[in-house]
């Protein structure tokens, strides 16, 4: 059965701080791994990584993939307290009759105090 | 992008009753997904709605209490039947456009079933 884990499940810290979250995964097929952020309802889309080692930077945010290993960091730097919000790891698998299904992680709750 | 939207946006429904969610896409896409996020928990993949043909459900959901309908390729909707409170959740429509990187989500429709 195909698993996306992440972890931590909560992160507390203060504005300033760097975190790191972390999504691990089993799948057959693996094709890409996306990071979203949740804030209210709707998960808007930060990244999405297929090699191995390829830093994906945007802004304070970074992630990288490692498919040996099997897993994926998020890394935002500086934080904000926009930054608070639930975290969302997926892993889009190859499939013949649905191109595009991914498989989220439990996600990682993010809430950066002032 | 794609911009979606959903109706309604929220919903406090009478168990044993049904409700209809729609999902409007503002321009022609190759899938259409649903997933459902229970409280406090994470994405999951309800079914593919597939234009012109009965949906690909994900193991745990039947079409008797899913229906899903997607007449063209803007637009499809999802039925919760026979409404229980276990049924409370968020119900996103998703979209994936053959060469973009990401999968849109919707605004989502927060149901609530006493």
């Amino acid at each position: 059965e195909d698993k996306v884990v992440q972890s931590p499940l909560s992160l507390v810290v203060h504005e300033g701080d760097t975190v790191t979250l972390n999504c691990s995964y089993e799948v057959t097929n693996f094709r890409s791994l996306l990071w979203y952020k949740q804030e209210k309802k709707a998960p808007t889309f930060l990244f999405m990584l297929t090699s191995s080692g390829i830093e994906k930077k945007s802004g304070r945010l970074s992630s990288i993939l490692d498919k040996k290993e099997l897993f994926s960091i998020l890394n935002i730097t500086a934080t904000q307290t926009g930054d608070s919000a639930v975290y969302l790891c997926a892993v889009n698998k190859r499939s013949d009759n649905a191109g595009n299904m991914l498989t989220f992680g439990g996600g990682t709750r993010l809430m950066v105090k002032p | 992008s794609a911009v979606i939207s959903q109706k309604p946006s929220r919903d406090i429904c009478q168990r044993g009753t049904s409700l209809t969610i729609q999902c409007q896409v503002d321009s022609q896409v190759t899938m259409m997904f649903w997933y459902r996020q229970q409280p406090g928990q994470s994405l999951t993949l309800i079914a593919t709605a597939n234009q012109g043909s009965e949906a690909t459900y994900e193991s745990g959901f039947v079409i008797d209490k899913f229906p899903i309908s997607r007449p063209n390729l803007t637009f499809s909707t999802l039925t919760v039947s026979n409404m229980s409170p276990e049924d409370s959740s968020i119900y996103l429509c998703s979209v994936y456009r053959t060469g973009d990187v990401e999968q849109y989500f919707g605004p989502g429709t927060r149901l609530t079933v006493t």
